[in-house]
């Protein structure tokens, strides 16, 4: 079976301080890959990142960075100097034929 | 179209009445997947067609859940009569294929809201 999990409901920052947030999966398949999106109040989802299972290195976008590793099936998504605009549900998915998504991170930057 | 569409952006219906939600995918995009996204939930996948395969339906609550694609372009989601737990936004996505290796675009929505 194919799971996500992102232990972490909810999320309070300050804003400019760094925060990660969480991701585990779950797949039997040795090809797939990784997503984070992101899904403001406006509702939206937007894509940030995707990731196939053969490429381990980390992966750094501005202020948003990337560390898969295979060996913990781990995930992880860190915001640094974090902003109020960054304010939003953060969703982790996996995908084979289908995503299959988390059940998100609500990340709350206040000023 | 240059995005997912999705109509209505809103709808308000009694309990028991059937609803028709419309997905209008990117145009060439042979991929076509719903997904539920109930309040404050991650998104539960409902079904997804690709060209003119069978659809999987793994994902569909109910057979009062039911969905088609027309012409392998719009597609449509009917809840036939209609429960207050069928209450949440419905988001349709597309993509070039079926396959992990393309992205997916989602609409933005209807958000259903049962009375």
């Amino acid at each position: 079976a194919q799971k996500v999990t992102q232990a972490q409901t909810e999320i309070s920052v300050v804003e400019k301080e760094d925060v990660t947030l969480d991701c585990v999966y779950e797949t039997r398949d040795t090809t797939y890959y990784l997503f984070w999106y992101k899904q403001p109040p406006s509702g939206e989802l937007v894509f940030l990142i995707r990731r196939n299972s053969f490429d381990e290195q980390n992966e750094i976008s501005g202020r948003y960075s990337w560390n898969f590793q295979k060996s913990t099936s781990s995930f992880n998504f860190t915001i640094t100097a974090s902003q109020v605009v960054d304010s939003a549900v953060y969703f982790c998915a996996l995908t084979a034929d289908k995503l299959i998504f988390g059940t998100g991170t609500r990340l709350q930057v206040f000023p | 179209g240059a995005g997912v569409s999705q109509s209505p952006s809103n709808k308000v219906t009694e309990k028991g009445k059937d609803v028709e939600l419309r997905c209008d995918p990117i145009s060439g995009h042979t991929a076509l997947y719903w997904y539920r996204q109930s309040l404050g939930q991650g998104l539960e996948f409902l079904i997804y067609f690709q060209g003119n395969s069978a659809p999987d339906k793994s994902g569909l609550p109910s057979d009062r859940f039911s969905a088609e694609r027309t012409g392998g372009s719009v597609s449509t989601l009917t809840i036939q009569r209609t429960q207050q737990e069928d209450s949440a936004v419905y988001l349709c996505a597309s993509s070039l294929a079926i396959g992990f290796n393309y992205g997916y675009t989602f609409g933005s929505g209807t958000r259903l809201t049962v009375v």
